[in-house]
């Protein structure tokens, strides 16, 4: 049974560094066929990709938001990990992260629940 | 960036009735790679559809999807009560964006 699931803080300040994790279950981050993103969702907004990792250690990110942003992975904890640097209330959103395989890249077929993160003072 | 315009933002419509959801590209969308999303509030988005037409695993024959280019629609045949939520377009072809979504409600 194929799971991921989010963690990190509720709350983070202003122009802090947000860290979260994606712990994942049911299948290896080392198996050449599977990748791992993370997409966000403002409250009552639409979804925005983020970043992708692959099980070869290629990275991808949003060009938009590439300069604050570094993922990573640790094959032996079944872990993704997100930064995201400099922390803006408007980046408040539900993060997720989504599983895909190198079949079709980005089609995201398991998704964790969620992790609202509040950007506020 | 490919941004994806979703019409309409609300469609109301009742159990049993068809529904069609369009989805339009500001550029071709490359080799079709056009999926689409369900939502129901508070939940994280489903996979319907990969491909433009290539219905995801357990997803129900009433789902399907069509399109090319820059047009791609989702359209449900006969919508069941589990099926009004929110449904997002998403293309893969370039760098991954995702449409504003349609809310599909009770009329």
């Amino acid at each position: 049974q194929v799971t991921l699931k989010e963690s990190g803080p509720v709350l983070v300040k202003p122009t802090e560094t947000l860290t979260l994790t994606c712990t994942v279950s049911g299948f290896s981050l080392s198996n050449a066929r599977m990748g791992v993103s993370w997409i966000r969702q403002p409250p009552g907004k639409a979804l925005e990709w983020l970043a992708h990792i692959f099980s070869n250690d290629e990275k991808s990110y949003s060009t938009s938001l590439k300069s604050r942003l570094t993922i990573s992975k640790d094959t032996s904890k079944s872990q993704v990990v997100l930064t995201m640097t400099n922390m803006d209330p408007v980046d408040t959103a539900t993060y997720y992260c989504a599983r895909d395989k190198v079949v079709t890249p980005y089609v995201f077929d398991y998704w964790g629940q969620g992790t609202l993160v509040t950007v506020s003072s | 960036e490919i941004v994806l315009t979703q019409s309409p933002g609300t469609l109301s419509l009742s159990p049993g009735e068809r529904a069609t959801l369009s989805c339009r590209a500001s550029q071709s969308v490359s080799s079709s790679y056009l999926a689409w999303y369900q939502q129901k509030p508070g939940q994280a988005p489903r996979l319907l559809i990969y491909g433009a037409s290539s219905r995801a695993t357990g997803i129900p024959d009433r789902f399907s999807g069509s399109g090319s280019g820059t047009d791609f629609t989702l359209t449900i045949s006969r919508l069941e009560p589990e099926d009004f939520a929110v449904y997002y377009c998403q293309q893969y072809g370039s760098s991954p964006t995702f449409g504003q979504g349609t809310k599909v409600e009770i009329k």
